[in-house]
């Protein structure tokens, strides 16, 4: 059964900090990986999504990377803004499923 | 449209009533998934559509939920005789394939 872990659970830095958000997955045999960010009391916003034959993908201050082996994610986060304060959530789907499986996020706050 | 849409974007209910929470997907998004997320909770699959295929109902928690999608677009999700646990954001994403793009989502207040 997959299981997705994201740590830390949650994280305050401050304005102008680079900084990684990590997801781990426990079955390596995944199609693709996905970043969302949401905001509170709002749906999901994507990110990045990063497909099995990927290693990176990068959309302005974000960059995402994916270790199928090793079962890693990380989100890079350059030059963090009080606007990047927000809970981040990694999903996988399994090789030959529709599902995402999700992680239970880390919420970030950026200090201004 | 532009984007998932859904409605309402927030209802609060009387234990017992039935509710029906709306999702309009992207135009040509031929998949369809429902979540719940509950507070503090992460993300629970509730049920995918895909195309003409017999949905995956396999995350309906109760016989209380069932879900519907006609004409390959619209989904309809209902609830029935609500209960104060079936409160949380219930969220409808689609997609083309399988990176989804998620809808505000409906805040579900059983009260």
């Amino acid at each position: 059964k997959q299981e997705v872990t994201q740590i830390p659970a949650a994280l305050s830095v401050p304005e102008g900090e680079n900084l990684v958000l990590n997801c781990s997955f426990t079955d390596s045999a995944i199609y693709n990986l996905q970043w969302f960010r949401q905001d509170p009391g709002k749906g999901l916003t994507s990110l990045l999504l990063i497909q099995s034959s990927q290693r990176e993908q990068t959309s302005g201050r974000l960059n995402a990377s994916l270790d199928k082996s090793s079962g890693r994610s990380t989100l890079y986060i350059a030059a963090s803004q009080p606007g990047d304060s927000a809970t981040y959530l990694c999903a996988v789907i399994r090789g030959g499923t529709y599902k995402y499986i999700f992680g239970t996020g880390t919420r970030l706050k950026v200090l201004a | 449209g532009a984007g998932v849409s859904q409605s309402p974007s927030n209802k609060v209910t009387e234990k017992g009533k039935d509710v029906e929470l709306r999702c309009d997907p992207i135009s040509g998004h031929t998949a369809l998934y429902w979540y719940r997320q509950s507070l503090g909770q992460g993300l629970e699959f509730l049920i995918y559509f895909q195309g003409n295929s017999a949905p995956d109902k396999s995350g309906l928690p109760s016989d209380r939920f069932s879900a519907e999608r006609t004409g390959g677009s619209v989904s309809t999700l209902t609830i029935q005789r609500t209960q104060q646990e079936d409160s949380a954001v219930y969220l409808c994403a689609s997609s083309p394939d399988r990176g989804y793009t998620f809808g505000s989502g409906t805040r579900l207040t059983v009260v």
